[in-house]
């Protein structure tokens, strides 16, 4: 049972446009939803992280919307430069960044130049 | 240190061997969790300790996945018998309660 579902599977977005990525879950009692992005070769880095409490966080060109009733956040990536592609991967946790994750499958994010 | 180490960095295995990786966490961080990354993948959960005490291995696939970390700090993965089905790369991370993980680099084991 795939408690978290992430799509797209991959995403190509020209220099400067928005990059969006939305995520689904299922366990109503998740309470914390970060964003990791990975390059090849190495580990998953924390982006931004949201809590079911507000509807929107942003840190700089990366925000993050949550939808509580519909049990869906999105990550937005303005002005996307060549040095964002990589692999982005949603999850959620039971608990602030000291449970264990469940991660959603990834999408990977090309931006041309 | 400045980060979660894990070594080695890339591990052959022929089939039916024994592996042990290893994971260095920040210090001072009391959680470290270990995750498994098929190629293509999400990670998935497999280990959770908070100081020396394992309390979540509900993700570990079978009974030749066993991890410790005895004294509270480096932890480590061991895989009996290895299958090629093990092969993935192996995710250490670490955190300092409610301030978000930092993974490691992992471990890249493939079983031949």
């Amino acid at each position: 049972q795939q408690q978290v579902k992430q799509s797209p599977q991959s995403l190509i977005v020209q220099k400067g446009g928005i990059s969006i990525i939305n995520c689904a879950y299922e366990n109503t009692a998740f309470d914390y939803f970060p964003w990791y992005q990975q390059f090849p070769g190495k580990g998953p880095a924390l982006l931004i992280a949201i809590r079911p409490d507000v509807s929107e966080k942003k840190e700089g060109r990366f925000t993050i919307s949550f939808n509580k009733s519909a049990k869906q956040f999105s990550l937005h990536i303005m002005d996307s430069q060549p040095g964002d592609s990589a692999t982005y991967f949603c999850a959620a946790s039971f608990r602030s960044g000291s449970e264990k994750l469940v991660f959603g499958k990834g999408t990977k994010l090309t931006v041309n130049p | 240190g400045a980060g979660v180490s894990q070594s080695p960095r890339y591990k052959v295995a022929k089939r039916g061997q024994d592996v042990a990786l290893r994971c260095d966490p920040i210090s001072g961080h009391v959680s470290l969790f270990w995750y498994q990354q098929a190629l293509g993948q999400g990670p998935e959960f497999l280990t959770y300790f908070q100081n020396e005490a394992q309390l979540d291995k509900s993700g570990l696939p079978s009974d030749r996945f066993f991890a410790e970390r005895p004294e509270g700090s480096v932890s480590t993965l061991k895989i009996q018998r290895t299958q090629q089905e093990d092969s993935a790369v192996y995710l250490c991370a670490s955190s300092r309660n409610n301030y978000g993980y930092t993974f490691g680099s992992g471990t890249r084991l493939t079983v031949v």
